[in-house]
């Protein structure tokens, strides 16, 4: 059973730094791309990072790009996103979502874990 | 940047009813379109790919349609479980996706 556990949200100030784990089980994790959406209170959803199988790809979201650091273990069944100066906007739900396509296209998110909330205030 | 909108953005339907959702793009797309479902407090399920093709273990009442700008998810016979909030998501431009505002559908 794919299995997809968020940790290390909290409360921080502005300004502060977080760094958040997704630890992968059920499935081969190396082969596979990652994702980070998050969700502020009573929003839709945001796509925030991706980055490849092998981490030779990624991508961020303008709203996060030059602040966040997304990153993967694949020894370890690991993504991480590390994230600094933080601000009152980055307070949202963060899910970790895999990445899957068929057809060589088509591409969607097919596991997604329960998500840790991040809270920005002072 | 592909936008994503969806109508209507909530909707009262009873158990039994057939329902649809209608989510548009800003410019086409092709079928590069999925559909999620998210009831409170979860984390939202993939239920639709490529615009019409059903994920695995989704229930056969669920399904979509369209292609180029405009999509639509229908609901043949809504069920007590399906009362939650629906998301369609354009896979265009991946890795940098972008999805609808959301549909919410609760009971009349």
């Amino acid at each position: 059973e794919v299995q997809l556990v968020e940790s290390g949200g909290g409360l921080v100030q502005p300004g502060g730094s977080l760094r958040l784990s997704c630890a992968a089980s059920g499935f081969t994790f190396s082969s596979y791309s990652m994702n980070w959406v998050r969700q502020a209170p009573g929003k839709g959803l945001e796509w925030v990072s991706y980055i490849s199988s092998s981490s030779s790809t990624i991508y961020y979201a303008d709203s996060v790009k030059g602040r966040f650091t997304i990153s993967r273990d694949n020894a370890k069944n690991s993504l991480y996103l590390q994230m600094n100066s933080l601000r009152d906007e980055d307070t949202a739900v963060y899910y970790c979502a895999r990445g899957d396509y068929v057809w060589g296209s088509y591409r969607y998110l097919d596991y997604w874990g329960q998500g840790t909330l991040v809270t920005v205030s002072s | 940047d592909i936008q994503m909108t969806q109508s209507p953005s909530s909707l009262s339907a009873s158990v039994g009813d057939r329902v649809t959702i209608t989510c548009r793009a800003s410019q086409s797309i092709s079928s590069y379109l999925n559909w999620y479902q998210q009831k409170p407090g979860k984390a939202p399920k993939l239920l639709i790919y490529a615009a019409s093709s059903l994920q695995s273990g989704v229930p056969s009442r669920f399904s979509g349609s369209g292609s180029g700008t405009d999509f639509t998810l229908t609901i043949s016979s809504l069920q007590p479980e399906d009362f939650a909030t629906y998301y369609c998501q354009q896979s265009y431009s991946t890795p940098r996706v972008t999805f609808g505002p959301g549909t919410k559908v609760d009971i009349k």
